[in-house]
């Protein structure tokens, strides 16, 4: 069965400092990630996808993150998080498969931005 | 282009009581999602709608709960009776093809659920 972590619960980050989030997945075959945004109120906001080519993806927001087989990751980073960054994030794995087409989610990483 | 819209925003219901949620998908997409979130923990997938039709409810926890999409448009998620661990944040989501595995799910703000 597939499966992600977020090790991170809670992180906060001075704004205009680097940001990387991590996520570590499980899964069988190539996997299908995905990097969403919940802002307060809001709906989950996709920031970027990967299914396959290059391993560098970039998002939107100035988001981006890199896939390693190697190492069953798919972090998250930011070179400079604005204040409206504050948000929970959340990373998914998706199956590849017409008959199974339901996201694998992590538990999320809050996000704090101080002033 | 609507997103995908989600009503009521906020419930809350007493224990033994029934809830129904609404979710009205993008138009035009063919995939419906809903998913749920309990106390702070992952996201979890309940159910997959192509269409009309249920193409995967393996994520349903019990038969408390039921889910149709008559006429392949908005869907309704109903609890029956409403028990304490109902409680948090349902979400829907939306796809564009059903022959294309790697569409983007599309979702709502959610619905949030507190049963007293």
């Amino acid at each position: 069965a597939q499966s992600v972590t977020q090790p991170d619960i809670h992180i906060t980050v001075s704004e205009g400092a680097s940001l990387e989030l991590r996520c570590n997945y499980s899964y069988g075959a190539t996997p299908y990630l995905f990097w969403y945004v919940q802002s307060p109120g809001q709906g989950l906001q996709l920031l970027l996808k990967y299914f396959s080519g290059d391993t560098l993806v970039q998002g939107i927001k100035g988001f981006e993150a890199e896939f390693k087989r190697s190492q069953s990751s798919f972090n998250l980073r930011k070179p400079s998080v604005h204040w409206s960054d504050a948000a929970e994030y959340f990373c998914a794995v998706g199956a590849l498969s017409s008959s199974a087409r339901q996201l694998t989610f992590g538990s999320g990483t809050q996000l704090t931005v101080l002033p | 282009e609507a997103g995908v819209t989600q009503f009521p925003s906020h419930s809350v219901i007493e224990k033994g009581q029934t809830v129904t949620l609404r979710c009205d998908p993008i138009s035009g997409h063919d995939n419906l999602y809903w998913y749920r979130r309990v106390m702070g923990k992952e996201i979890k997938f309940l159910l997959h709608f192509v269409k009309e039709s249920k193409q995967d409810e393996s994520g349903m926890p019990n038969n408390r709960f039921l889910a149709e999409r008559t006429g392949g448009t908005y869907s309704t998620l109903k609890v029956q009776p409403a028990e304490l661990e109902d409680s948090g944040v349902y979400f829907c989501a939306s796809s564009q093809s059903p022959g294309t595995y790697t569409d983007t799910q599309y979702f709502g703000p959610g619905t949030r659920l507190t049963v007293l």
